[in-house]
């Protein structure tokens, strides 16, 4: 059972855009900055957005996050087949002294 | 170009220990936050332990807690994992990740990871 949760998995058709959620508490989201990672299969994760929103340079503003409260989201528009991933948030917890993740979201491409 | 470059991982007996190495270049190693984080078979991502960029402050996952110990050798770019009385839960690839600077959860880098497999 992972501290933040994430939908297990989602799906799109190429060139439609996809939502995924990461709901927390006030320890973590609601008190910390929200990070994505996309781990690519059988490669190690990469930092996709950091900071709630912020895009690492190289990354395409194809991929955006965003943040309320004790929830955050990430937003892929123009699916593409190679966007077929999992990707997983993440902060810092105030109560545990540490970060958690979410357990994942595994995107499909239809 | 920043590299991160993990070792040490292997089998194990359970109540075992190993040491895990990660040597990094490419940044000033002694400015900037480390991590480790596994990933079980087929699971999901969990963060084992995190330490200070002078080494200073040291932060570990409950489930790690007083098995596990972090620490860096900046004369050597060196961070370590060492792992004490392990279990067949401890089974992962262990990352090692560099943090981007003030948060303890941005990971920037990454590095290609080292399995350890505990198992009689």
């Amino acid at each position: 059972q992972s501290v933040l949760t994430q939908p297990p998995s989602a799906s799109e058709t190429p060139g439609q855009r996809v939502t995924i959620s990461c709901s927390g508490s006030s320890s973590n989201i609601g008190g910390n900055t929200v990070n994505w990672y996309q781990q690519l299969p059988g490669t190690a994760p990469k930092l996709l957005i950091y900071g709630n929103n912020q895009r690492p340079s190289g990354v395409p503003d194809r991929f955006s996050g965003s943040k309320s409260g004790t929830s955050a989201s990430l937003a892929i528009s123009g699916l593409q087949s190679d966007d077929e991933a999992d990707y997983y948030c993440a902060a810092w917890d105030d109560s545990l002294n540490g970060v958690v993740f979410g357990g994942g979201t595994k995107l499909t491409v239809l | 170009e920043v590299q991160l470059l993990e070792s040490g991982g292997g089998l194990v007996q359970p109540g075992g220990s190993l040491r895990l190495s990660c040597a990094a270049s490419g940044f000033t190693f002694s400015n900037y936050a480390m991590s480790w984080v596994r990933q079980a078979p087929g699971k999901g991502l969990e963060w084992v332990s995190a330490i200070s960029g002078s080494g200073g402050s040291t932060y570990y996952a409950d489930s790690v807690k007083g098995r596990f110990t972090i620490s860096r050798d900046s004369s050597k770019n060196t961070l370590y994992l060492h792992m004490n009385s392990l279990r067949a839960e401890d089974t992962a690839i262990y990352y090692c990740a560099k943090d981007r600077g003030g948060s303890f959860s941005t990971f920037n880098y990454w590095g290609q990871g080292t399995l350890v497999t505990v198992s009689s």
